[in-house]
C-alpha cells in the first residue's frame, strides 16, 4: 500500500538553529512531492515541489530550502531558523486522489 | 496572483442539519478541484473531487457542485455530525501545473 511518513511530529528549536524535516513515501515510484506550511488558523502555503530526484521548484523566497536525494525522499531544511518559520509543515505526494498528506510536523521556533 | 478563497471563515450548524461550504476560484482554466478536511493537528484528508467537465458529484453524505460560469465551488454535507467538525479547504489545479492552490479554509462547527 502507498503510505507517506513524516517526522518528527513536533519540534521546538531556538532561533538561529538549523532545521531538517524528512518525508518519505512508500509503495509508489517517481511521485511528485510537495512541502506546504500552514500558519496557525491559516491556509496552506506551497513552499517547494519536486517532480524527480534533484529537481526542486521553489514557490516562495524564504529562509528554507528543499532537497530530494532519493526518489521517495524529500527533505526540508534551513541553516538558521527565524521566529517566522514557526508553523505546521506538511509533506504531500500526488496520488490517485489528488494529494495525500503526511501527518505534519509542528515547528515552534523560540 | 492566482488564488482560491472561501466566503465564510467559520460556519456553525446544528447537528443533523445540512452544511454548505462555499469557495471561489480565480483561474477559469483550472480543470480539477478537490475538497479536503483537516482535523486539529492532522494533515488534510481528501473528501471529494470533481473535474471541470462535470457540475456535480456525489459521495457518501457529501456533494460537490461546480459552477464554472461564476467560478464557484461548494461542498454540501448532509445530516452534519459532530465528527464533521473540522476545517475544510478547497483546492484548484490550473492545467499544465503540478501544484494545487488552496484557499484559507472554512471552520465548520457542529452544535449539539
Amino acid at each position: 500500500s502507498q503510505t507517506i511518513h513524516q517526522w518528527p511530529a513536533t519540534l521546538v528549536q531556538p532561533v538561529g538553529s538549523p532545521l531538517s524535516l524528512e518525508c518519505t513515501v512508500e509503495g509508489t515510484s517517481n511521485p511528485n512531492l510537495y512541502w506546504y506550511r500552514q500558519a496557525a488558523g491559516r491556509g496552506l502555503q506551497l513552499l517547494f515541489y519536486s517532480v524527480g530526484i534533484g529537481q526542486i521548484s521553489s514557490e516562495v523566497p524564504q529562509n528554507l530550502s528543499a532537497s530530494r536525494p532519493q526518489d521517495r525522499q524529500f527533505i526540508l531544511s534551513s541553516k538558521k531558523l527565524l521566529l517566522s518559520d514557526s508553523g505546521f509543515y506538511l509533506c504531500a505526494w500526488t496520488s490517485s486522489y489528488g494529494y495525500t498528506f503526511g501527518s505534519g510536523t509542528r515547528l515552534t521556533v523560540v | 496572483g492566482e488564488s482560491v478563497g472561501l466566503h465564510l471563515p467559520t460556519l456553525s450548524v446544528q447537528e443533523g442539519d445540512n452544511s454548505i461550504i462555499n469557495c471561489a476560484y480565480s483561474n477559469s482554466a483550472s480543470d480539477y478541484f478537490i475538497w479536503y478536511k483537516q482535523e486539529s493537528g492532522k494533515g488534510p484528508q481528501f473528501i471529494i473531487d470533481i473535474r471541470s467537465n462535470m457540475d456535480k458529484r456525489q459521495g457518501q453524505r457529501v456533494t460537490v457542485l461546480l459552477n464554472k460560469t461564476v467560478k464557484h465551488l461548494s461542498l454540501q454535507i448532509a445530516a452534519t455530525q459532530p465528527g464533521d467538525s473540522a476545517v475544510y479547504f478547497c483546492a484548484e489545479t490550473p492545467p499544465g501545473t503540478y501544484k494545487y492552490i488552496f484557499g484559507t479554509g472554512t471552520r465548520l462547527k457542529v452544535l449539539a
